[in-house]
């Protein structure tokens, strides 16, 4: 089975503090993506990557920023967590491109105070 | 930009009801997934669908994909406990597989 891991399930930061979430899959998979999702806005997608070191924005990218210096890691930064960027963050993975299956981990709860 | 859209936000049905969500794309589409999310878990991976009115079933659910390929439904009959959670489509584009997803329909049965 696919795994994706998410490093931190539930974090607390403060207005201004640089976040890191950590995403690790072991499938070997070209694509990696993060998610946030938020009540009444569904799924919404932030970056993804299709290669090591390559990097696309989705459709808010706006405040967060990504790295994917090995193939099975990719992270998201936030380089100055705000208030409204409290949500839970989805990490996943899919083999390759033309809409294949995405396998998500378990999701980060991330709430800045 | 693409845009999927789903209805009903919410549903609420009596164990045993059926249960209907539906997804509409502002475009055509390649293909759609679709996926189910227990209350504190995470999206999982149900089925897709690639060709223009195409019906799929996976037991008490039956899947459909619009001729136009821009709209599709989930069906559930005689929805029980274990079907609680919320539901997502996701549509990818021809040419751009990155896969928008809808805004989710989230069911809750009552016993």
């Amino acid at each position: 089975d696919v795994k994706v891991t998410q490093s931190s399930r539930y974090l607390v930061k403060r207005t201004g503090e640089k976040v890191f979430l950590e995403c690790v899959q072991d499938m070997d998979h070209e694509n990696m993506f993060w998610y946030r999702q938020d009540p009444g806005l569904g799924l919404r997608l932030i970056y993804f990557s299709y290669d090591v070191k390559m990097k696309e924005k989705g459709d808010i990218p706006e405040g967060y920023s990504v790295s994917r210096e090995k193939k099975e890691r990719f992270s998201l930064i936030l380089e100055s967590a705000s208030t409204n960027q409290t949500s839970m963050y989805l990490c996943a993975s899919s083999l390759s491109w033309g809409g294949n299956t995405i396998y998500f981990g378990e999701g980060s709860w991330l709430t800045v105070v | 930009g693409q845009q999927v859209m789903q209805i009903p936000q919410y549903q609420h049905v009596q164990e045993g009801e059926d249960f209907t969500t539906y997804c509409n794309s502002s475009t055509t589409l390649s293909n759609i997934q679709w996926y189910k999310q227990r209350p504190g878990g995470h999206p999982v991976f149900l089925i897709q669908l690639v060709k223009s009115g195409e019906v799929k079933k996976q037991k008490r659910l039956t899947f459909q994909f619009g001729e136009a390929k821009k709209n599709s439904s989930l069906h559930i009959t005689a929805t029980q406990t274990t079907d609680v959670g919320t539901y997502f489509c996701a549509g990818a584009n021809f040419g751009n597989e990155k896969l928008t997803f809808g805004t989710g329909t989230r069911l809750t049965i009552i016993p």
